[in-house]
Formats: C-alpha cells, sequence, structure tokens
C-alpha cells in the first residue's frame, strides 16, 4: 500500500534563508508525487509533480523538488524564502488507481 | 483552466438536519470526483470516489449511509451529510480529474467548512 510520511509537523525559517520539507513515500509501482501548498481556510493548491519524467521537478513560487529512488524521497526546497511562503505543505502519492494519499503535512513558519 | 469550485464555502446547521455540498468541474468534465474530510490541523483523509452515472466509492470506515454521493453529471457531484451532529463537523474538501487529461491529475475545490450545533 501507498504511504506518505513528511519529517516535521512544523518548519521555521528566516525569511531569506533555504526552505527543505521532507517526505518520504512507499509504493509498490512507480508513484506520481505532488507537492501541495494550503493557506488558511482554503483549499489545495498544486505546487508541483513528479511523473516519471525529469527528477527534479520545478515548480510554482520557486520550489523544485527531487525525486530519489534510492532513497524513497522526494523533498522540496526553495533558495529564498518569502514570508508569503508561509502555509501548509502537503506531500502526496499516487498509484495508478487515481486515489490521492496524503501526508500528515508540515506547517512552515517564516522568521522575519 | 480546470477550475473547481464548491458551494456553499461556509455552513452552520442544526444537528439532526442534513447538508447538501456540491462541487462543480466549470470549465472541463470530469468522470471521477473525490471527496475528503479535513479536521482542524491535520491531513485531508479520502472519504469516498465518485464516478459519473454510478454508485460512489466509499473509504473503509465511512458510513455511506451517512455521507450520500451523488454523481448526475460529468460536471456536477454532490455529497449530503445527513443526520448531521457536532462530530461531522469539518473541511470538506472535493477534487476532480479531467476526462481529457491523463489520470493521475486532480484538481481541488476551495473546499467547505461544515459546522453543526
Amino acid at each position: 500500500a501507498q504511504s506518505v510520511t513528511q519529517l516535521g509537523s512544523h518548519v521555521s525559517v528566516s525569511e531569506g534563508a533555504l526552505v527543505l520539507l521532507r517526505c518520504n513515500y512507499s509504493s509498490s509501482v512507480p508513484p506520481y508525487l505532488f507537492w501541495y501548498v494550503q493557506y488558511p481556510n482554503q483549499g489545495l493548491q498544486l505546487l508541483l509533480k513528479y511523473t516519471s519524467a525529469a527528477t527534479l521537478v520545478k515548480g510554482i513560487n520557486g520550489f523544485e523538488a527531487e525525486f530519489k529512488k534510492s532513497e524513497t524521497s522526494f523533498h522540496l526546497t526553495k533558495p529564498s524564502a518569502h514570508m508569503s511562503d508561509a502555509a501548509e505543505y502537503f506531500c502526496a502519492v499516487s498509484e495508478s488507481d487515481d486515489k490521492i494519499i496524503f501526508g500528515k503535512g508540515t506547517r512552515l513558519h517564516i522568521l522575519p | 483552466g480546470a477550475v473547481v469550485s464548491q458551494h456553499p464555502s461556509w455552513v452552520i446547521c442544526k444537528s439532526g438536519t442534513s447538508v447538501k455540498i456540491e462541487c462543480r468541474s466549470l470549465d472541463f468534465q470530469a468522470t471521477t470526483m473525490f471527496w475528503y474530510r479535513q479536521f482542524p490541523k491535520q491531513s485531508l483523509m479520502l472519504m469516498a470516489t465518485s464516478n459519473e452515472g454510478s454508485k460512489a466509492t466509499y473509504e473503509q470506515g465511512v458510513e455511506k449511509d451517512k455521507f450520500l454521493i451523488n454523481h448526475a453529471s460529468l460536471t456536477l457531484s454532490t455529497l449530503t451529510v445527513t443526520s448531521a451532529h457536532p462530530e461531522d463537523s469539518s473541511f470538506y474538501i472535493c477534487s476532480a480529474r479531467d476526462l481529457g487529461k491523463s489520470s493521475y491529475e486532480q484538481y481541488f475545490g476551495p473546499g467547505t467548512r461544515l459546522t453543526v450545533t
């Protein structure tokens, strides 16, 4: 069965610093992997997705993630954090049955 | 493109009443829609998969008689919470799969906040 583990329910970084949100997945077949962002009382916005093409995936708002099969990881990074990046981030995995399984989420705090 | 709307965005109802939430794909057709539930500060939990013209598939532990799902057209799915109780208070989010695109692509609605008093 597929699953997602996000390390760290809360991550704090200073404005301008590197953002690193960790995600490890478990899947019996090559997965599709996603990162979503959720602002308070809003739905989910897709940041980026991995679909077995390039292992380094670039998304919106300067975010990117690298698929590492050997480590079963799909960590999300951004070189320089902005205050507007403060939100909840969800890593998710999907196999062929179309279901998307979400991690528990990581709340990103940006320190001025 | 690929916009999903939900109505209402928030609703307050009394215990014992029923509430209907609509999920619409505005600019694409969706044979499959998904309903999620999110408790405060928690992740999204898939409740059911809604297929146009057929019965929904519910996840384990989700009461199908309590959460009625209807997917009558390629652009509309509804979730009805029957005989609502305070423990049903939650944030309900739907997503839709675009019939014309790859199977993995889902687009999420803005969510509906349900409060049962």
